[in-house]
């Protein structure tokens, strides 16, 4: 099936730095959503993004809307050993009626060395 | 609010029993539900969804059934589990239509041996 293309797989980083991850896709979504994970839990949203070229924050993380509606960036300003986890871009399609399934990168693993 | 519940937490068959896995969502009506699963070291997989009690589609052919026999109620089955079921399933909702935000469950990790 269909697949989003999530970089950087993992990050080892300092804590306090900022982190970058993104996702592309070959084809249009009408939104874009950034999870995080921590192990042996469900998803938990962070942002939702429905414009193209939208930039939202969400306290120290912030996301942007690619404008060719294929592709999305999330930011971490300063991060903190909580950070730590697995974070998921998806992509939904979100045209007429009925129901419309997530289509998911396969996550990048963020690890913060104190 | 809303809450959406999963169980059993974790579990673990024999290849070749039944399987059946139970999501039921509080604080909302008429939602959106669906059936993800993750193996492991990779993103969540679209199973089925239901935009109603009885209506259920599927996303990829496999062992694996759905049902919803009540408004807010989505079960997961199967009638002989394969080694190739194991991973963490995961139920989503999200309200009617598309393009809702979906909100994830806890998750059922499912170990076949």
């Amino acid at each position: 099936g269909q697949q989003l293309n999530q970089s950087p797989q993992s990050m080892f980083i300092q804590e306090g730095e900022d982190v970058s991850m993104n996702c592309t896709s070959s084809s249009i979504f009408n939104t874009w959503l950034w999870y995080k994970q921590d192990p042996g839990e469900g998803p938990v949203l962070l942002i939702a993004l429905y414009k193209a070229g939208e930039l939202t924050s969400n306290g120290r993380l912030t996301a942007q809307f690619g404008i060719t509606r294929k592709d999305s960036f999330l930011n971490i300003s300063a991060s903190i050993p909580s950070d730590v986890g697995i974070y998921f871009c998806a992509g939904q399609k979100g045209l007429g009626g009925g129901a419309d399934g997530l289509t998911f990168g396969k996550g990048t693993h963020l690890i913060i060395q104190p | 609010s809303q809450t959406i519940h999963q169980w059993p937490a974790t579990l673990v068959q024999p290849v070749g029993s039944p399987l059946s896995l139970e999501c039921t969502v509080e604080g909302t009506s008429n939602p959106n539900l669906y059936w993800y699963r993750q193996a492991a070291g990779r993103g969540l997989q679209l199973l089925f969804y239901s935009v109603g009690i009885g209506q259920i589609s599927s996303e990829v052919p496999q062992n694996l059934s759905a049902s919803r026999p009540q408004d807010r109620q989505f079960i997961l089955s199967s009638k002989k589990l394969l080694l190739s079921d194991s991973g963490f399933y995961l139920c989503a909702w999200s309200k009617q239509g598309r393009g809702e935000t979906q909100y994830f469950g806890p998750g059922t990790r499912l170990l076949v041996l």
